[in-house]
Protein backbone atom coordinates (compact mmCIF):
# COMPACT_ATOMS: atom_id res chain seq x y z
CA UNK A 1 0.00 0.00 0.00
CA UNK A 2 1.31 3.77 -0.55
CA UNK A 3 3.13 5.07 2.21
CA UNK A 4 4.15 9.39 2.90
CA UNK A 5 6.92 10.18 4.24
CA UNK A 6 7.39 13.43 5.43
CA UNK A 7 9.88 15.36 7.88
CA UNK A 8 9.02 14.09 11.33
CA UNK A 9 11.33 16.78 13.27
CA UNK A 10 9.90 20.37 13.32
CA UNK A 11 11.61 22.74 10.94
CA UNK A 12 12.98 26.25 12.55
CA UNK A 13 13.93 29.02 10.42
CA UNK A 14 14.63 32.46 10.65
CA UNK A 15 11.92 35.01 8.78
CA UNK A 16 13.05 35.75 4.80
CA UNK A 17 14.61 32.50 4.71
CA UNK A 18 13.24 30.24 1.81
CA UNK A 19 11.81 26.85 4.10
CA UNK A 20 12.08 23.76 2.04
CA UNK A 21 9.45 20.88 2.95
CA UNK A 22 10.07 17.16 1.72
CA UNK A 23 7.07 14.68 0.82
CA UNK A 24 8.37 11.41 -0.44
CA UNK A 25 6.40 8.48 -1.07
CA UNK A 26 6.92 4.59 -1.88
CA UNK A 27 4.65 3.16 -3.88
CA UNK A 28 2.96 4.01 -7.48
CA UNK A 29 3.37 7.17 -8.62
CA UNK A 30 -0.22 8.88 -8.20
CA UNK A 31 -1.91 10.70 -10.62
CA UNK A 32 -1.60 14.36 -8.52
CA UNK A 33 -0.19 15.63 -5.12
CA UNK A 34 -1.42 18.08 -2.99
CA UNK A 35 -0.31 20.19 -0.03
CA UNK A 36 -2.22 21.86 2.74
CA UNK A 37 -1.56 23.77 5.55
CA UNK A 38 -2.81 23.10 9.09
CA UNK A 39 -2.71 25.14 11.94
CA UNK A 40 -3.48 24.28 15.80
CA UNK A 41 -7.29 22.87 15.98
CA UNK A 42 -8.27 24.04 12.92
CA UNK A 43 -9.07 21.57 9.52
CA UNK A 44 -6.25 21.60 6.53
CA UNK A 45 -6.45 24.14 3.68
CA UNK A 46 -5.80 23.74 0.25
CA UNK A 47 -2.43 25.16 -1.03
CA UNK A 48 -1.27 23.85 -4.76
CA UNK A 49 -1.82 20.40 -6.66
CA UNK A 50 0.64 19.24 -9.15
CA UNK A 51 0.02 16.44 -11.36
CA UNK A 52 2.25 13.71 -12.55
CA UNK A 53 2.66 15.41 -15.98
CA UNK A 54 4.01 18.94 -14.38
CA UNK A 55 7.71 19.18 -12.81
CA UNK A 56 7.08 22.36 -11.01
CA UNK A 57 3.90 24.56 -10.14
CA UNK A 58 4.52 27.91 -8.52
CA UNK A 59 1.84 30.34 -6.90
CA UNK A 60 3.17 33.56 -5.04
CA UNK A 61 5.58 32.50 -2.77
CA UNK A 62 4.65 28.79 -2.88
CA UNK A 63 6.71 26.52 -5.15
CA UNK A 64 6.25 22.81 -5.34
CA UNK A 65 8.32 20.25 -7.55
CA UNK A 66 7.25 16.67 -8.79
CA UNK A 67 9.92 14.41 -8.98
CA UNK A 68 8.29 10.65 -10.23
CA UNK A 69 11.92 9.37 -10.83
CA UNK A 70 12.18 9.98 -6.84
CA UNK A 71 9.10 9.64 -5.86
CA UNK A 72 9.34 13.03 -3.97
CA UNK A 73 8.01 16.45 -3.98
CA UNK A 74 9.44 19.31 -2.55
CA UNK A 75 7.42 22.45 -1.30
CA UNK A 76 9.57 26.02 -0.85
CA UNK A 77 7.75 29.24 0.57
CA UNK A 78 10.32 31.77 -0.06
CA UNK A 79 10.83 34.83 2.09
CA UNK A 80 9.14 33.26 5.05
CA UNK A 81 7.12 35.80 7.32
CA UNK A 82 6.44 34.04 10.96
CA UNK A 83 2.28 34.13 9.48
CA UNK A 84 3.75 31.00 7.59
CA UNK A 85 4.44 28.91 10.48
CA UNK A 86 2.09 25.80 10.63
CA UNK A 87 1.97 22.29 9.85
CA UNK A 88 2.05 21.57 5.80
CA UNK A 89 0.96 18.34 4.51
CA UNK A 90 1.48 15.92 1.73
CA UNK A 91 -1.45 13.98 0.15
CA UNK A 92 -1.95 11.52 -2.42
CA UNK A 93 -4.93 9.71 -4.03
CA UNK A 94 -5.95 6.51 -2.79
CA UNK A 95 -5.34 5.23 -6.39
CA UNK A 96 -5.97 6.77 -10.10
CA UNK A 97 -7.62 10.25 -10.19
CA UNK A 98 -9.95 10.21 -6.66
CA UNK A 99 -9.97 13.00 -4.70
CA UNK A 100 -9.83 10.09 -1.88
CA UNK A 101 -6.60 11.11 -0.04
CA UNK A 102 -3.87 9.48 2.19
CA UNK A 103 -2.26 11.90 4.11
CA UNK A 104 1.60 11.93 5.62
CA UNK A 105 1.86 12.81 9.01
CA UNK A 106 3.00 16.26 8.30
CA UNK A 107 6.04 18.56 9.07
CA UNK A 108 5.44 21.34 11.28
CA UNK A 109 7.37 24.78 10.11
CA UNK A 110 8.59 27.50 12.77
CA UNK A 111 9.34 30.61 11.23
CA UNK A 112 11.36 32.95 13.76
CA UNK A 113 11.07 36.65 13.79
CA UNK B 1 -13.91 30.69 5.53
CA UNK B 2 -14.35 27.19 3.52
CA UNK B 3 -18.46 27.32 3.92
CA UNK B 4 -18.23 23.79 5.34
CA UNK B 5 -19.70 23.29 8.75
CA UNK B 6 -19.36 21.18 11.32
CA UNK B 7 -21.01 19.97 14.81
CA UNK B 8 -20.48 19.71 17.42
CA UNK B 9 -16.74 21.39 17.73
CA UNK B 10 -16.44 19.35 20.96
CA UNK B 11 -17.67 16.83 22.62
CA UNK B 12 -16.84 14.02 25.50
CA UNK B 13 -18.09 10.13 25.64
CA UNK B 14 -17.63 7.19 27.61
CA UNK B 15 -16.05 4.03 25.98
CA UNK B 16 -19.30 1.95 24.87
CA UNK B 17 -21.24 5.01 23.97
CA UNK B 18 -22.92 5.79 20.39
CA UNK B 19 -21.76 9.02 18.68
CA UNK B 20 -23.40 11.29 15.70
CA UNK B 21 -20.92 14.12 13.84
CA UNK B 22 -22.72 16.22 11.55
CA UNK B 23 -21.14 18.31 8.45
CA UNK B 24 -22.84 20.42 5.60
CA UNK B 25 -20.53 20.60 2.94
CA UNK B 26 -20.10 23.96 0.83
CA UNK B 27 -22.33 24.96 -1.56
CA UNK B 28 -22.49 23.43 -4.48
CA UNK B 29 -20.64 20.33 -3.79
CA UNK B 30 -21.89 16.72 -4.07
CA UNK B 31 -19.03 14.90 -2.12
CA UNK B 32 -18.46 14.75 1.58
CA UNK B 33 -15.35 12.88 2.95
CA UNK B 34 -15.07 11.66 6.48
CA UNK B 35 -11.00 11.85 7.69
CA UNK B 36 -9.94 10.84 11.60
CA UNK B 37 -7.08 12.77 12.52
CA UNK B 38 -5.31 11.22 15.95
CA UNK B 39 -2.90 13.97 17.71
CA UNK B 40 0.26 14.20 15.57
CA UNK B 41 -1.03 12.07 13.01
CA UNK B 42 -2.08 13.10 9.77
CA UNK B 43 -5.58 12.68 8.49
CA UNK B 44 -6.76 9.14 7.73
CA UNK B 45 -9.68 8.19 5.47
CA UNK B 46 -12.70 6.74 6.92
CA UNK B 47 -15.29 6.85 4.09
CA UNK B 48 -16.76 8.97 1.23
CA UNK B 49 -20.28 9.80 0.33
CA UNK B 50 -21.05 10.54 -3.30
CA UNK B 51 -24.67 12.05 -4.18
CA UNK B 52 -25.97 9.57 -0.87
CA UNK B 53 -24.13 7.00 -1.89
CA UNK B 54 -21.06 5.24 -0.28
CA UNK B 55 -18.27 5.86 -2.49
CA UNK B 56 -14.83 3.92 -0.81
CA UNK B 57 -14.09 3.33 2.26
CA UNK B 58 -10.89 3.15 4.86
CA UNK B 59 -9.54 1.07 6.85
CA UNK B 60 -12.02 1.45 9.43
CA UNK B 61 -14.29 -1.13 11.11
CA UNK B 62 -18.26 -1.26 10.33
CA UNK B 63 -18.75 0.16 13.45
CA UNK B 64 -17.98 3.63 11.62
CA UNK B 65 -21.13 4.36 9.39
CA UNK B 66 -22.42 7.29 7.92
CA UNK B 67 -24.89 9.09 5.75
CA UNK B 68 -25.59 11.33 2.86
CA UNK B 69 -28.56 13.30 2.45
CA UNK B 70 -30.60 14.72 -0.35
CA UNK B 71 -28.88 18.62 0.44
CA UNK B 72 -25.42 16.73 0.88
CA UNK B 73 -25.21 17.02 4.50
CA UNK B 74 -23.57 14.05 6.19
CA UNK B 75 -23.54 12.42 9.25
CA UNK B 76 -21.13 10.12 11.03
CA UNK B 77 -21.83 7.79 13.63
CA UNK B 78 -19.78 5.60 15.81
CA UNK B 79 -20.80 2.92 18.04
CA UNK B 80 -19.35 1.02 20.77
CA UNK B 81 -17.07 3.73 21.02
CA UNK B 82 -13.40 2.65 22.24
CA UNK B 83 -10.84 4.91 23.71
CA UNK B 84 -8.53 4.62 20.48
CA UNK B 85 -11.43 6.65 18.92
CA UNK B 86 -10.66 10.04 20.90
CA UNK B 87 -9.51 12.23 17.63
CA UNK B 88 -10.29 15.23 16.01
CA UNK B 89 -12.83 14.01 13.11
CA UNK B 90 -12.94 16.26 9.68
CA UNK B 91 -15.33 16.65 7.07
CA UNK B 92 -14.25 17.29 3.62
CA UNK B 93 -16.85 18.76 0.71
CA UNK B 94 -15.59 18.61 -3.11
CA UNK B 95 -17.41 18.76 -6.69
CA UNK B 96 -17.68 15.52 -7.65
CA UNK B 97 -15.33 12.60 -6.45
CA UNK B 98 -12.72 12.82 -9.11
CA UNK B 99 -9.78 15.30 -9.63
CA UNK B 100 -10.56 15.44 -13.47
CA UNK B 101 -13.85 17.23 -12.38
CA UNK B 102 -12.19 19.87 -10.43
CA UNK B 103 -9.18 20.85 -9.34
CA UNK B 104 -9.40 17.87 -6.74
CA UNK B 105 -8.95 20.16 -3.90
CA UNK B 106 -10.92 19.34 -0.70
CA UNK B 107 -12.54 21.96 1.41
CA UNK B 108 -12.59 21.08 5.47
CA UNK B 109 -14.43 22.26 8.12
CA UNK B 110 -12.84 22.87 11.12
CA UNK B 111 -13.28 19.53 12.80
CA UNK B 112 -15.08 17.76 15.88
CA UNK B 113 -13.36 17.06 18.64
CA UNK B 114 -14.19 13.85 20.47
CA UNK B 115 -12.68 12.71 23.53
CA UNK B 116 -13.58 8.88 24.74
CA UNK B 117 -13.36 8.69 28.80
Amino acid sequence: SQKIEQNSEALNIQEGKTATLTCNYTNYSPAYLQWYRQDPGRGPVFLLLIRENEKEKRKERLKVTFDTTLKQSLFHITASQPADSATYLCALPYGGATNKLIFGTGTLLAVQP
Amino acid sequence: ETGVTQSPTHLIKTRGQQVTLRCSSQSGHNTVSWYQQALGQGPQFIFQYYREEENGRGNFPPRFSGLQFPNYSSELNVNALELDDSALYLCASSLGSYSGVNTGELFFGEGSRLTVL
